[in-house]
């Protein structure tokens, strides 16, 4: 069974450029999750779709940053214009079993802003 | 609310010695708790998880945790450490019974281990 799968792994932009990162899901999971993950520091949730239904998304900067899962399925997460301080590693994760909230993750896309 | 604070950014062992990572959580309702690892430039992997069961949980590569109420503890341990066991490891808490359910992370333990 193929897991989640994150793209691009790497990202280089200089500062006010836009960026995206796209995450497919393993199949079947409805959840879908994207976290922040800074140096030295653990996930920090962005949002949380159940479905194509954003359901959490109180930590997500809406004034540059946007998400969407169109079909319940894929996610894009855009950054526009990115910020010094936005350079951290983005993670996708998915879970079938939202009750108990055990995520399974992709290797993350890390964005560096120059 | 939840949150979970883990005792020391950084554990030192050698090769051989018991692993002890120490993770203390704060829920105002009955959590889940989770033990993850993170090697070098990968996401995050489950090693074990407690979910109301038996309060001592065994997961991966021979780690095992258990959940103490009383301490609001669940800390990971593993009797003898492998080179291979070096990465850094998280423990996140979610509350139970609450339908949509978000993990909240500690800020992680690197566990370095020397030969």
């Amino acid at each position: 069974e193929a897991g989640v799968v994150q793209s691009p792994r790497y990202k280089i932009i200089e500062k006010k450029q836009p960026v995206a990162f796209w995450c497919n899901p393993i199949s079947g999971h409805n959840t879908l999750y994207w976290y922040l993950q800074n140096l030295g520091q653990g996930p920090e949730l962005l949002i949380r779709y159940e479905n194509e239904e954003a359901v959490d998304d109180s930590q997500l900067p809406k004034d540059r940053f946007s998400a969407e899962r169109l079909k319940g399925v894929d996610s894009t997460l855009k950054i526009q214009p990115a910020e010094l301080g936005d350079s951290a590693v983005y993670l996708c994760a998915s879970s079938i079993d939202r009750n108990t909230g055990e995520l399974f993750f992709g290797e993350g896309s890390r964005l560096t802003v120059l | 609310a939840q949150s979970v604070t883990q005792l020391g950014s950084h554990v030192s062992v050698s090769e051989g010695a018991l692993v002890l990572l120490r993770c203390n959580y704060s829920s105002s309702v009955p959590p889940y708790l989770f033990w993850y690892v993170q090697y070098p430039n990968q996401g995050l992997q489950l090693l074990l998880k407690y979910t109301s069961a038996a309060t001592l949980v065994k997961g991966i590569n021979g780690f095992e945790a258990e959940f103490k109420k009383s301490e609001t503890s669940f800390h990971l341990t593993k009797p003898s450490a492998h080179m291979s066991d070096a990465a850094e490891y998280f423990c996140a808490v979610s509350a139970r019974g609450r339908g949509y359910s978000t993990l909240t992370f500690g800020k992680g333990t690197m566990l370095l281990v020397s030969p």
